[in-house]
């Protein structure tokens, strides 16, 4: 599967653990973007990076939040000490540049639940 | 703050007939738009993508763009149950990487 990767699917965590989400970008992208939907609601932009850079992470809440793309390995989405308004779908996206035209591919996402 | 409208729906079409999409934006400063399809439950998959004034076809999808008045458009031709889904609109900002997001019109195609 060439597409872009996300894991896990579904991620049940309760309040005050962290969550770790995975992506590993479609082959040949080096831009990874994250986005968070809530319920019934549109994709919000988090943070974008390239390898072993945050380019733009205006979106990210200021506390609990962090993210990372090392040189090996995929972006990590980090939530830490997660309350019950984190419980949303994480997608993640790629792209082959960060050139304007060019799109940004989704993965399926994971799905996060607080209890 | 940059934004982009769209009409939430329910938008209702006839089997066969042509579902007509509207998204605009507020901020004169985009370079290009994107429709991504989205069914319940599931990931955003791209539909098109149109950076330049005018039509781009592709299939049974055309997007239209008019810069001057801040819209795009996505018009589905003989649409087709499968078609039922969530469209979202997104903009890219010059200079800007992340894709703002429209809050998505709901479309159902009824047989």
């Amino acid at each position: 599967n060439a597409g872009v990767m996300q894991n896990p699917r579904h991620l049940v965590r309760r309040r005050g653990q962290e969550a770790r989400l995975r992506c590993s970008p479609m082959k040949g992208h080096s831009h990874v973007y994250w986005y968070r939907q809530l319920p019934e609601e549109g994709l919000k932009f988090m943070v974008y990076l390239q390898k072993e850079n945050i380019i733009d992470e205006s979106g990210m809440p200021k506390e609990r939040f962090s993210a990372e793309f090392p040189k090996e390995g995929p972006s990590i989405l980090r939530i830490q000490q997660v309350v019950r308004g984190d419980s949303a779908a994480y997608f993640c996206a790629s792209s082959p540049s960060g050139t304007g035209n060019q799109p940004q591919h989704f993965g399926d996402g994971t799905r996060l639940s607080i209890l | 703050q940059k934004e982009v409208e769209q009409n939430s729906g329910p938008l209702s079409v006839p089997e066969g007939a042509i579902a007509s999409l509207n998204c605009t934006y507020s901020d004169r400063g985009s370079q290009s738009f994107f429709w991504y399809r989205q069914y319940s439950g599931k990931s955003p998959e791209l539909i098109m993508f149109i950076y330049s004034n005018g039509d781009k076809e592709d299939g049974r999808f055309t997007a239209q763009l008019n810069k001057a008045s801040q819209y795009v458009s996505l018009l589905i031709r003989d649409s087709q149950p499968s078609d039922s889904a969530t469209y979202l609109c997104a903009v890219r900002y010059f200079g800007n990487e992340k894709l703002t997001f429209g809050t998505g019109t709901r479309l159902t195609i009824i047989p």
